[in-house]
């Protein structure tokens, strides 16, 4: 079975670091991007950008660039989204998900199920 | 960055009845070399991820009801809902994947009226 399996929900201090992730299985890992999508409570899907887990080459959405980074771990089959200083702002759950095809430009046809991020003080 | 907007907001239909979610890009996300429209449509229940329906704007995804059609072209798209069931009640959003970022429009919740 394809799969995403993403890591557990966090509860965060402004400030503190954070990255969480994405273990894809079922699949060959290396041939299709990986997304993240944020999605703030009661509201819409947000694309935050994706990765290629072959070679790292990340695209980011100009409203997440220099505020997350997306990684991944070719060895491990696992994609990572980090924050270095959460805000309160960052408090959404935020899906991993995988393209459809190899492509660069694809909808995504497999989801993660979801990590929960509170960010409090 | 390509904005989508989706019409309605929100809709209720009878049980069986027709549901119809509009979706307009900013710009057009028909790539003319290979006369394909980049335009997905997703379904989300409230707790789960979304789900993917439809992609190039009319090809349903392994498994999805033949009552969920897409259609349009250009800038103009169309989720069609042909005979709604209780278990359609979700927000449908509609993303463009011509160009990064991969925008979705702004969601229309689908109720039982």
């Amino acid at each position: 079975e394809v799969q995403l399996v993403q890591s557990g929900a966090e509860v965060k201090k402004p400030g503190e670091s954070l990255k969480i992730s994405c273990k894809g299985s079922g699949y060959s890992f290396t041939t299709y991007w990986i997304g993240w999508v944020r999605q703030m409570p009661g509201k819409g899907l947000e694309w935050m950008g994706i990765i290629h887990p072959s070679d790292s080459d990340t695209r980011y959405s100009p409203s997440f660039q220099g505020q997350v980074t997306i990684s991944a771990d070719k060895s491990i089959s696992t994609a990572y989204l980090q924050w270095s200083s959460l805000k309160a702002s960052d408090t959404a759950m935020y899906y991993c998900a995988r393209h459809l095809s190899a492509d660069i430009v694809d909808p995504f046809d497999i989801w993660g199920q979801g990590t929960m991020i509170t960010v409090s003080s | 960055d390509i904005v989508m907007t989706q019409s309605p907001d929100s809709l209720a239909v009878s049980l069986g009845e027709r549901a119809t979610i509009n979706c307009k890009s900013s710009q057009s996300v028909l790539y003319s070399s290979n006369t394909k429209n980049y335009l997905a449509w997703y379904q989300q229940k409230p707790g789960q991820p979304p789900k993917l329906l439809i992609y190039w704007a009319s090809t349903r995804e392994s498994g999805v009801p033949d009552r969920f059609s897409g259609s349009g072209s250009g800038t103009d798209f169309t989720l069609t809902i042909g005979s709604l069931q209780a278990e359609d009640v979700a927000v449908y959003y509609c993303q463009q994947y011509y160009s990064p970022p991969l925008t979705f429009g702004q969601g229309t919740t689908v109720a039982i009226k």
